[in-house]
C-alpha cells in the first residue's frame, strides 16, 4: 500500500463550489505540505503543518484553507474554487518533528478542473 | 531572479549514453539539495539527497558546488525508463517550510 495517499485522484468542479481534497500517510510523520503545479512551472507551497496543532500558511494561500484532524490527516479545501485553481495537486510529508533531514515524500496528486 | 533554476530541455539522448543536468540556486544559505524524478502527470519521487559536496547511487551521481552555487545529476548508461522530468529542490537545513523547486528538465531516452 502507498505511504501517502490522495482522494479523490481527479475532480472536476464548476466555479464558486467548496470542494476538499484529503491527504492520509502511513509514514508516522509529523509535517505535512500541500503543492500545487501548474505545467512548467516549478511547485509552490499552499499551506504546511509540523504537527495537529500547527498550521502556517505558504507562498500562495489566498482561497485555500486547511485542517489537520489527525498526525496522518490533512485536507485541503477551496471554500469558492475558481478556474485559476485548476492545477494538479500533491500532498507530501517530511519527517518527525525531532528529525534533521528534509526529504518528501508525496502523494499521487489530485487533478482538479474548475470549469 | 527565481531560487532555482533549471534548463527545461529536452535533452533527448540515445540508450547507454552519460548525460547531466545542472541547477543553478541563488541562496547561498541553502544546506540541503534533492534531486526528485517526476513522471508525466505523476507525483515526484526522490531520486538522491546531496548534504555534503556530492552522492553516488548506482548509475547516479550528484554533485555539489557551492562557490559556483550549483548541483548536477549526471546519469551513465542512461535507460529508456530513465526517460522523465528531473525536479532540483534546494533549502536551508532545519528549516522545513522552504523548499525551492526548479520547474525541472526533461529527459528523453531514445532507443
Amino acid at each position: 500500500d502507498a505511504d501517502v495517499t490522495q482522494t479523490p485522484r481527479n475532480r472536476i468542479t464548476k466555479t464558486g463550489k467548496r470542494i476538499m481534497l484529503e491527504c492520509s500517510q502511513t509514514k508516522g510523520h509529523d509535517r505535512m505540505y500541500w503543492y500545487r503545479q501548474d505545467p512548467g512551472l516549478g511547485l509552490q507551497l499552499i499551506y504546511y503543518s509540523f504537527d495537529v496543532k500547527d498550521i502556517n500558511k505558504g507562498e500562495i494561500s489566498d482561497g485555500y484553507s486547511v485542517s489537520r484532524q489527525a498526525q496522518a490527516k490533512f485536507s485541503l479545501s477551496l471554500e469558492s474554487a475558481i478556474p485559476n485553481q485548476t492545477a494538479l495537486y500533491f500532498c507530501a510529508t517530511g519527517g518527525t518533528s525531532d528529525s534533521a533531514y528534509n526529504e518528501q515524500f508525496f502523494g499521487p496528486g489530485t487533478r482538479l478542473t474548475v470549469l | 531572479r527565481k531560487e532555482v533554476e533549471q534548463d527545461p530541455g529536452p535533452f533527448n539522448v540515445p540508450e547507454g549514453a552519460t548525460v547531466a543536468f545542472n541547477c543553478t540556486y541563488s541562496n547561498s544559505a541553502s544546506q540541503s539539495f534533492f534531486w526528485y524524478r517526476q513522471d508525466c502527470r505523476k507525483e515526484p519521487k526522490l531520486l538522491m539527497s546531496v548534504y555534503s559536496s556530492g552522492n553516488e547511487d548506482g548509475r547516479f551521481t550528484a554533485q555539489l558546488n557551492r562557490a559556483s552555487q550549483y548541483i548536477s545529476l549526471l546519469i551513465r548508461d542512461s535507460k529508456l525508463s530513465d526517460s522523465a522530468t528531473y525536479l532540483c529542490v534546494v533549502s536551508p537545513i532545519y528549516n522545513f517550510n522552504k523548499f525551492y523547486f526548479g520547474s525541472g528538465t526533461k529527459l528523453n531516452v531514445k532507443p
